[in-house]
């Protein structure tokens, strides 16, 4: 499979606990995006990196959120002290350098009880 | 007033029913348009990208985009049970450094009955 890959596909955790998702994007892809989407919603644009360099962030990422990409290759977004509003599907795409198409991941479920 | 206006639906047509789905903006600045198709619980593919005004086909799929009017949308022929998916407009603009960051209808849903 070449597509955009997610870990875990779903996470239950009890609010208050730290959850990690792990995105590996389509291979030579230097553009990652991270999207948040509740049900009946679009996605919402959170972050993007271009290669290990974050370069834009939606004031809709509090400081509980934080993501990373290391060596410009994987990357993991990290939700800290997790509140039950941050239910959602997270959504990791990437983008070749020149192209103008983004390629989204199946998702990482996330539900806070 | 959301940047991007998208009707929920549901949408229920016959099977081989021409769908018309509408979207509408308010942010000018916005140069490429694109439709992603969301089955349950999967992430969105993308159907049809354009970058002008005028009509662009795919297959049974006419994406239209009017700048004029602030108006999309995506035409759908000879409709199957197998299009039953929510369908996303999205478009964007560059960002620092080169990437696009889309901004998402609501979505509507569409349901293709036998």
């Amino acid at each position: 499979d070449t597509g955009v890959s997610q870990d875990p596909r779903h996470k239950i955790t009890k609010r208050g606990q730290n959850v990690t998702f792990r995105c590996d994007p389509i291979s030579e892809h230097n553009r990652l995006y991270w999207y948040r989407q509740t049900l009946g919603q679009g996605p919402e644009f959170l972050t993007y990196f271009q290669n290990e360099a974050q370069l834009e962030k939606s004031r809709l990422l509090s400081d509980r959120f934080s993501a990373e990409r290391p060596k410009g290759s994987f990357s993991t977004l990290e939700i800290q002290r997790t509140e039950q509003g941050d239910s959602a599907m997270y959504l990791c795409a990437s983008r070749e350098g020149t192209g103008n198409t983004i390629y989204f991941g199946e998702g990482s479920w996330l539900t806070v009880v | 007033q959301k940047e991007v206006e998208q009707d929920p639906g549901p949408l229920s047509v016959p099977e081989g029913a021409i769908v018309s789905l509408n979207c509408t903006y308010s942010n000018s600045a916005f140069q490429y348009f694109m439709w992603y198709r969301q089955y349950s619980r999967k992430g969105p593919e993308l159907l049809m990208y354009t970058y002008s005004s005028g009509n662009k086909e795919d297959g049974r799929f006419t994406a239209q985009v009017d700048k004029s009017s602030k108006y999309i949308s995506l035409f759908i022929r000879d409709s199957q049970p197998s299009d039953s998916a929510t369908y996303l407009c999205a478009m964007s603009y560059i960002l620092t450094g080169g990437g696009n960051k889309l901004t998402f209808g609501t979505g509507t849903q569409l349901k293709v009955e036998l």
